[in-house]
C-alpha cells in the first residue's frame, strides 16, 4: 500500500493523559498536513510541514498540541493533558509541491481519538 | 473570515440517475478547489480538482463546474452507483502565492443512492 498511513487507527484515553499519533505520508511527498474532524463536520486545518519545516499552525492548535516531522518523512502529533473536547478524528494528508505548483492532498484513514 | 458551505446537507438519488452537489465559497482569493468523497470510518478520498482559471473539468463520471462570478462550485456525478453513497466535501485553498496551503472545508453533503 503506497497511500498515507496513520497509526493507531483508534485511541481511547482518559482525560489528562498524553497521546501521540503517527503519520507516514506517500513516500515522494514533501508536504504533510494535519487536520481534525468532528462528527458531521468537514476537516479543519491544524498545521502543515514542508519537508521538516513547520510552516503554518492554526489557532486551533493550542499549546497542548505539538507536531513534528524530524526527518522530513513521517510526522507525529502529540496532545498533552487531553480534554474531552479533543475527541475527534485526526487526519493526516500529504502532497507534492514544486517551486511554482502544488498538487492535491491525499488523506490517510485517520486516527479516531476518544477522551473519556 | 472565509468559509465554504454547502446548500443541501442530504441528497437522495435513484441509482442510475445523475446527481449534482452544490457548494458556495466566500473567498474570492481562492484559486484552487477540490471535491472529496468520504465513506464512513475512512479518510477523505480525492475525486477531482479545478483551478480558478478554469470553469469546467471532467473526470470519469464526474464533472466539476466553477462559477467565479457567484462563487459557486458544483459536482456532477453521472449514472450514479450504490458505491457513490458517501459524504461529499468541497474544499478551497487560498492562492498559493499567499503561501497558504491549507484547505478550508465545508460541512459536507450526504449522498444516498437508492437502489
Amino acid at each position: 500500500d503506497t497511500g498515507v498511513s496513520q497509526d493507531p487507527r483508534h485511541k481511547i484515553t482518559k482525560r489528562g493523559q498524553n497521546v501521540t499519533f503517527r503519520c507516514d505520508p506517500i513516500s515522494e511527498h514533501n508536504r504533510l498536513y494535519w487536520y481534525r474532524q468532528t462528527l458531521g463536520q468537514g476537516p479543519e486545518f491544524l498545521t502543515y510541514f514542508q519537508n521538516e519545516a513547520q510552516l503554518e499552525k492554526s489557532r486551533l492548535l493550542s499549546d497542548r498540541f505539538s507536531a513534528e516531522r524530524p526527518k522530513g518523512s513521517f510526522s507525529t502529533l502529540e496532545i498533552q493533558r487531553t480534554e474531552q473536547g479533543d475527541s475527534a478524528m485526526y487526519l493526516c494528508a500529504s502532497s507534492l509541491a514544486g517551486r511554482t505548483v502544488s498538487y492535491e492532498q491525499y488523506f490517510g484513514p485517520g486516527t479516531r481519538l476518544t477522551v473519556t | 473570515g472565509e468559509s465554504v458551505g454547502l446548500h443541501l446537507p442530504t441528497l437522495s438519488v435513484q441509482e442510475g440517475d445523475n446527481s449534482i452537489i452544490n457548494c458556495a465559497y466566500s473567498n474570492s482569493a481562492s484559486d484552487y478547489f477540490i471535491w472529496y468523497k468520504q465513506e464512513s470510518g475512512k479518510g477523505p478520498q480525492f475525486i477531482i480538482d479545478i483551478r480558478s482559471n478554469m470553469d469546467k473539468r471532467q473526470g470519469q463520471r464526474v464533472t466539476v463546474l466553477l462559477n467565479k462570478t457567484v462563487k459557486h462550485l458544483s459536482l456532477q456525478i453521472a449514472a450514479t452507483q450504490p458505491g457513490d453513497s458517501a459524504v461529499y466535501f468541497c474544499a478551497e485553498r487560498l492562492g498559493s502565492n499567499f503561501g497558504n496551503e491549507k484547505l478550508t472545508f465545508g460541512t459536507g453533503t450526504r449522498l444516498t443512492i437508492i437502489p
